[in-house]
Parts: structure tokens; C-alpha cells; sequence
């Protein structure tokens, strides 16, 4: 069964750091793109940033809300995707989903259950 | 990168269809046939409904199908069921290399 699972996602407080992973099983982790989508409580649905595989040399893109703070890594040997967060905002609670790509690369055909990260003093 | 605009609300009644726009601009879903759509239910993760416009993945139902034309595309549902009642978002992709959801449309099964 193809599946993702994320965790990390706690409580901490504007300006600190949280780490969120995503464990993937059931399908070949290397050969696919990896994204991770966020949503705020109540609100939509928001793109945060995608990792290549490794025939695209695990280049990353990240939306221009979290550019310069969040940095996705990813471990193909452990078939798992990292999200690095720093310099946390309030505006940064959500639930943060992890979720491969497909495709044209341009859609999310499985998607994980989400971890909840909320900042705040 | 803006948000898609989608309208908050739409509403059908059990049998009927309902269309579900989308509109992006010049750098995004104007641009690439690269739309898709996903259905989330209220707790749940997003699930896969469209993709690449107008192609359906495995396991969901005809009653669901997606179109575009120049800055808009559409999601259609018809014969409508209590259980499509959920939210609706499109995606598109944009010439940053990126990728950009909708604000969401919140389905009601009168």
C-alpha cells in the first residue's frame, strides 16, 4: 500500500524551530518528487515547497511565504522527506501535509494524514 | 504567486449537477494544462479528484469531470450525492516552477 506518514508537529513558540518528517512506504521513494502542503486552521489549502528526485538532483522550490526560512531535505536511503522550519510566525499554524507527486509532477496523488504545528507564546 | 479564485460557496440538490470555476492569470492556469482539483472532507486529508484538466485517476466516479478554457477552468459534478458534499480546491501549476491552490469552494447537498 502506497503511503505516507508525517510527524514533528508540536507546539513552539514565534521565532523557534521545528523539524517535520514524512515516512513514505509501499512505492519506490527515489523516483518521485515530494511535496509539502500546508493548511491553517479553517483556511485553505497552501503549497509550501517540493523536492526533485534524484534524476532532477533533488533540487527544491518553496513558496514565497516561507523562502529563506523553511528547507525541505529528504533521505532516499531511509525513503523519507524532511521539512526544517526556523523563524516561526504565528501566521506559519497549520496543518502541514506531506504528499508525492505524480505524473506531469504538477498534482498529488497521495497525501498523508497531516501533523499539526502551532506557534505561539 | 497569487491564490486561484474560486467562488466560497456553491449548492446543488441530490441529482442535479454544479460547476465549480476557477480562475488564475497569465503565468499559471492560463498558461499550463496542468490543472487539478481535490475533494476534502471536513478532518480529512485531500483526496485526488482531476488532473492535468480534464483526466480522471483510478477509482473516481464519471460523475466527476474538469475543463478549461483560457484563464478559467471548471470542475463538474453531476448526479449529485449527499456524500459529495465536501470542499473543492483547484491547483495549478505556475512558470516559477511552483504550484498554487484555489481559496477552496465549499459544496452543499441541499
Amino acid at each position: 500500500e502506497v503511503q505516507v506518514v508525517e510527524s514533528g508537529g508540536g507546539l513552539v513558540q514565534p521565532g523557534g524551530s521545528l523539524r517535520l518528517s514524512c515516512a513514505a512506504s509501499g512505492f519506490t521513494f527515489s523516483d518521485h518528487y515530494m511535496d509539502w502542503v500546508r493548511q491553517a486552521p479553517g483556511k485553505g489549502l497552501e503549497w509550501v515547497g517540493r523536492s526533485r528526485n534524484k534524476a532532477n538532483g533533488y533540487t527544491t522550490e518553496y513558496a514565497a511565504s516561507v523562502k529563506g526560512r523553511f528547507t525541505i531535505s529528504r533521505d532516499d536511503s531511509q525513503n523519507s522527506l524532511y521539512l526544517q522550519m526556523n523563524s516561526l510566525k504565528t501566521e506559519d499554524t497549520a496543518v502541514y501535509y506531506c504528499a508525492r507527486s505524480a505524473g506531469t509532477m504538477t498534482y498529488f496523488e497521495c497525501w498523508g494524514q497531516g501533523t499539526l504545528v502551532t506557534v505561539s507564546s | 504567486q497569487s491564490a486561484l479564485t474560486q467562488p466560497a460557496s456553491v449548492s446543488g440538490s441530490p441529482g442535479q449537477s454544479i460547476t465549480i470555476s476557477c480562475t488564475g492569470g497569465s503565468s499559471d492556469l492560463a498558461r499550463f494544462n496542468y490543472v487539478s482539483w481535490y475533494q476534502q472532507h471536513p478532518g480529512k486529508a485531500p483526496r485526488l479528484m482531476i488532473y492535468d484538466v480534464n483526466s480522471r485517476p483510478s477509482g473516481v466516479s464519471s460523475r466527476f469531470s474538469g475543463s478549461k478554457s483560457g484563464y478559467t477552468a471548471s470542475l463538474t459534478i453531476s448526479g449529485l450525492q449527499a456524500e459529495d458534499e465536501a470542499d473543492y480546491y483547484c491547483s495549478s501549476y505556475t512558470d516559477n516552477a511552483t504550484l498554487v491552490f484555489g481559496g477552496g469552494t465549499k459544496l452543499t447537498v441541499l
